[in-house]
C-alpha cells in the first residue's frame, strides 16, 4: 500500500491478556518506530528499527513490551500480561532515513480492561 | 521532563484569517522540527518541515519560523479554512539521535 498501515485498528484486552499489534511500514522505508500516545499526550517514543536491527528501545516502559522486526518490513509490538496503564493508542511510523520525516500509520486504540 | 512544549491547548481562529501555533523546545541539539496535523481516529499526518540551517520555510498557505536563539518555532496557516480544524503536533529530533520528541498539541478549531 501508500501508505503505513496497521491491525488490528481497536483491540480490548483483559488484564493479564498478551496481545501483539502488527505495523507494515512504507515500502523501502529502512526506519521503524513505535510510540505510544496517551490521551491529551503527544507520542511518546517507544522503540526504533533499522531494517532489522532494533537500535534503541530506551522508551519500552518495561519488560512485558516487546518488538521485533524480524525481515526488515512488518513489525510486531507484544505487550504481555497487559494492565489498565497500557490503555492508549499505539502509532507506528516509518521514515526513509533515520531522525527524518516519519509518516505514521492510523495507530491502534488499545483499551484493557 | 518535557523538551518540546506546546502551551496552548487550544486555539479559535475564524476562517480567513490566520492561525499562529507555538511550539518551544528546551534541547539546543535539536536541529530538525517537524510539524504534524491529527484528526480523531487516524494517525498524525504530515505537514512540514524545518531544517535549523533555514528560519523559515513555506508550503501553501502553511509557513514554518523557525526561532533558534528563542529555541521556538511556529506555524502560520492563512488563510484559515474549516478543514484546517484538527490537532496540531510540533516535533523535534537531533541529528545524532533517531526518535522525535513531540509536543502535547493544540487544538485548532477554524470557525465558519
Amino acid at each position: 500500500g501508500a501508505g503505513v498501515s496497521q491491525s488490528p485498528r481497536y483491540k480490548v484486552a483483559k488484564r493479564g491478556q498478551d496481545v501483539a499489534l502488527r505495523c507494515d511500514p512504507i515500502s523501502g522505508h529502512v526506519s521503524l518506530f513505535w510510540y505510544q500516545q496517551a490521551l491529551g499526550q503527544g507520542p511518546e517514543f517507544l522503540t526504533y528499527f533499522q531494517n532489522e536491527a532494533q537500535l534503541d528501545k530506551s522508551g519500552l516502559p518495561s519488560d512485558r513490551f516487546f518488538a521485533e522486526r524480524p525481515e526488515g518490513s512488518v513489525s510486531t509490538l507484544k505487550i504481555q500480561r497487559t494492565q489498565q496503564e497500557d490503555s492508549a493508542v499505539y502509532l507506528c511510523a516509518s521514515s526513509l532515513l533515520p531522525a527524518r520525516t516519519q509518516y505514521f500509520g492510523p495507530g491502534t486504540r488499545l483499551l484493557v480492561l | 521532563d518535557q523538551q518540546v512544549k506546546q502551551n496552548s491547548p487550544s486555539l479559535s481562529v475564524q476562517e480567513g484569517r490566520i492561525s499562529i501555533l507555538n511550539c518551544d523546545y528546551t534541547n539546543s541539539m535539536f536541529d530538525y522540527f517537524l510539524w504534524y496535523k491529527k484528526y480523531p481516529a487516524e494517525g498524525p499526518t504530515f505537514l512540514i518541515s524545518i531544517s535549523s540551517i533555514k528560519d523559515k520555510n513555506e508550503d501553501g498557505r502553511f509557513t514554518v519560523f523557525l526561532n533558534k536563539s528563542a529555541k521556538h518555532l511556529s506555524l502560520h496557516i492563512v488563510p484559515s479554512q474549516p478543514g484546517d480544524s484538527a490537532v496540531y503536533f510540533c516535533a523535534a529530533s537531533a541529528r545524532a539521535g533517531n526518535q522525535f520528541y513531540f509536543g502535547t498539541g493544540t487544538s485548532l478549531t477554524v470557525i465558519p
